[in-house]
């Protein structure tokens, strides 16, 4: 059975203290592997695509990572504005529906 | 820019009413799909169309919840009767082509069950 754990759950950064958050993955066969940000009371935000390992993406202040078993969100220098929840989620092979984990909310205080 | 519009955005209800919500895809968007979220959890999924046909529908609770896309464009989501542990937010979602590649999610449906 797929299966996607996030960590940490909550995360607090003061404002330019960079840090990472992590998505395991269990998956038999990946499509691809999806980061979205989400903000209280609204819908998910796709923010990236990971397809194979070793593959990087960047946007803005947000870098996403990928090898065989885990992805990582890589967040330099944060502004109280990428406070929100992100979510990572996993298409397998088999279907096309998201798995998604818990999620990680984070918090940029200034 | 193209977004997925759902709506109501919040609906208040009591246990054993029934509840419809309503999703407009991205226009030209093939697939969609209805997500559930319960709160402090990832979406989950409920069922995934492709234009009017169900392609997956194992994680829909049959006896009580329905959707249909009649026309392989807009779609509508059913409860009834609506229970207690309904209460959630309820996400539409499309993508482009057979499911592959990103999924554009709706600003969803808060549902409070009363």
């Amino acid at each position: 059975e797929d299966q996607v754990t996030q960590s940490p759950e909550a995360l607090r950064l003061q404002e330019g203290e960079s840090s990472s958050l992590n998505c395991s993955y269990t998956v038999s066969g990946l499509r691809g592997l999806f980061w979205y940000r989400q903000d209280p009371g609204k819908g998910p935000e796709f923010l990236f695509t990971l397809y194979s390992a070793g593959e990087e993406k960047e946007k803005e202040r947000l870098k996403a990572t990928l090898t065989k078993k885990e992805s990582f969100l890589h967040i330099t220098a944060p502004k109280p504005e990428d406070s929100a929840t992100y979510l990572c989620a996993v298409q397998a092979n088999s279907g096309y529906a998201l798995n998604f984990g818990k999620g990680t909310s984070l918090l940029v205080t200034p | 820019e193209a977004e997925v519009a759902q709506s109501p955005r919040y609906k208040i209800t009591e246990k054993s009413q029934a509840v419809a919500f309503w999703c407009d895809p991205i226009s030209g968007h093939a697939t969609l799909y209805w997500y559930r979220q319960i709160l402090g959890q990832g979406p989950e999924l409920l069922v995934q169309f492709q234009d009017e046909s169900v392609v997956d529908d194992s994680q829909l609770p049959k006896d009580r919840f329905s959707a249909e896309r009649l026309k392989g464009v807009d779609s509508t989501l059913k409860i009834q009767p609506a229970e207690l542990g309904d209460s959630a937010m309820y996400l539409c979602a499309s993508s482009a082509g057979s499911g592959t590649g990103e999924q554009f999610f709706g600003p969803g449906t808060r549902l409070t069950v009363l």
